[in-house]
């Protein structure tokens, strides 16, 4: 049962432009949610997150935007650059962090 | 220092052999977890450390030994795997206290089975 889903494998997006990846989710109960980037070859790198009482969280060019009654997240990347390249993780978890839940991920690719 | 380290890289091993991955990380984090990461999947959970005891296990099947032999290693002993258990293992720490939503990731270790 995937409780935290990527609907979108791969996102080409211009150099310069935005990029915007998708996150859904199912459990309600879930407390904080977390973006991940991750190279080839390396672990996932923590990107940003936000917690469920908020609905934006920014930190320079990402933006995390949460709408808890669609249960849809989604993670702004302005302006992309080529090195924002990588597979993105969205993740979920309960006020406890033990528990968490990828998604199968969405890989990015910016065109110069 | 932000890192978490792994050792080894890289990992071939026969089905017969005993192993260890090693993780260490040394943020003060008291929680540490060991993930598995098939191609081209999202990392699966198989275990929690919390404050050095074992919080969560996920059904892992017991070829997989889990040591935490004090707050900043973490161990992961393999014995008789399987080809199947071939993949990326990632370990990852959080900090406790308020903040153990924030996992930080080591670089894995590749193991392959054969």
């Amino acid at each position: 049962d995937q409780q935290v889903k990527q609907n979108s494998p791969s996102l080409s997006v211009q150099e310069g432009r935005i990029s915007i990846l998708n996150c859904d989710y199912t459990n309600s109960m879930f407390d904080y949610f977390l973006w991940y980037k991750k190279y080839p070859a390396e672990g996932p790198t923590f990107l940003i997150s936000i917690s469920s009482i908020k609905d934006k969280n920014e930190d320079g060019r990402f933006t995390v935007f949460l709408n808890k009654s669609a249960k849809h997240l989604s993670l702004h990347i302005v302006p992309s650059q080529p090195g924002d390249s990588a597979v993105y993780f969205c993740a979920a978890t309960g006020n406890t962090g033990n528990q968490f839940y990828f998604g199968t991920g969405t890989s990015l690719t910016v065109i110069p | 220092d932000t890192e978490v380290t792994q050792t080894p890289k890289h990992l071939v091993m026969g089905m017969t052999n005993k192993k260890s991955l090693k993780c260490e990380q040394h943020m003060g984090h008291r929680a540490m977890y060991w993930y598995k990461q098939k191609a081209k999947k999202p990392p699966e959970l198989m275990f929690v450390y919390s404050y050095e005891k074992l919080s969560i296990n996920e059904s892992v099947p017991s070829r997989f030994s889990p040591e935490c032999p004090n707050s900043s290693l973490l161990n992961l002993h393999l014995h008789a795997l399987q080809p199947e258990d071939s993949a990326l293992y990632l370990c990852a720490s959080s900090p406790g206290q308020g903040r153990t939503y924030e996992q930080y990731f080591g670089p894995g270790t590749r193991l392959t089975v054969t």
